[in-house]
């Protein structure tokens, strides 16, 4: 099966700029996910969608990101405006079911904001 | 408040011993466990995982064991091959239809020729 599809892989942008990132998860996976991955530090969950529904978004910093999946499928991410620490890897992952399986992860987007 | 804990950022061991990577957690809710790998430039990949039912859980040279009373798991890697190098995570998650992964900092492992 195809894996999980996100572009784009890199991004450099200035402070206080937008940017936006796509993913596209595995067919049939209803539950898609949004990671941000600062460098040496675990991927801390930034939304998780379930179908075109958001299940928890309460980590999301609301004043500045927004996450849309239309249509169940695929998914966009957006800072407006981006601040220096946004600089990160954002992981996208989907999943049927977490239990023992957990999910599969795109290879990601590094940003860097300067 | 961090939930899942991966105390030690990195581990060198000589090729063909054994790599043992721990991990801590604090949520009582918890009740899969898995551990992630992830190469430089890639996103994680899914490693192996047990449930809180079990204490081990064996794939080929991958060994988890659980100890639920101490809230601790660790990894086994034997024998430990120089394309083990990479950092692995430590994830856990409740049980639930909308139950998300909480990961750990991660561990640095090296594997020396």
């Amino acid at each position: 099966e195809a894996g999980v599809a996100q572009s784009p892989r890199y991004k450099i942008i200035e402070k206080r700029q937008s940017v936006a990132f796509w993913c596209n998860p595995i067919s049939g996976h209803a539950t898609l996910y949004w990671y941000q991955q600062i460098l040496g530090q675990g991927p801390k969950l930034l939304i998780q969608f379930q179908n075109n529904g958001v299940v928890d978004d309460s980590q999301l910093p609301k004043d500045r990101f927004s996450a849309e999946r239309l249509k169940g499928v695929d998914s966009t991410l957006k800072i407006q405006p981006a601040k220096l620490e946004d600089s990160a890897v954002y992981l996208c992952a989907s999943s049927l079911e977490v239990s023992i399986y957990g999910y599969t992860f795109g290879s990601g987007t590094r940003l860097t904001v300067v | 408040d961090q939930q899942v804990k991966q105390n030690s950022p990195s581990l060198s061991v000589q090729e063909g011993r054994i790599s043992i990577l721990n991990c801590d957690y604090t949520n009582s809710m918890f009740d899969y466990f898995l551990w992630y790998k992830k190469y430089p430039a890639e996103g994680p990949t899914f490693l192996i995982s047990i449930s809180s039912i079990k204490d081990k859980n064996e794939d080929g040279r991958f060994t988890v064991f659980l100890n639920k009373s101490a809230k601790h798991l660790s990894l086994h890697i034997v024998p430990s091959q120089p394309g083990d190098s990479a950092v692995y995570f430590c994830a856990a998650s409740e049980a639930g239809a909308n139950s998300k992964l909480t990961f750990g900092k991660g561990i640095t492992l090296s594997v020396r020729p």
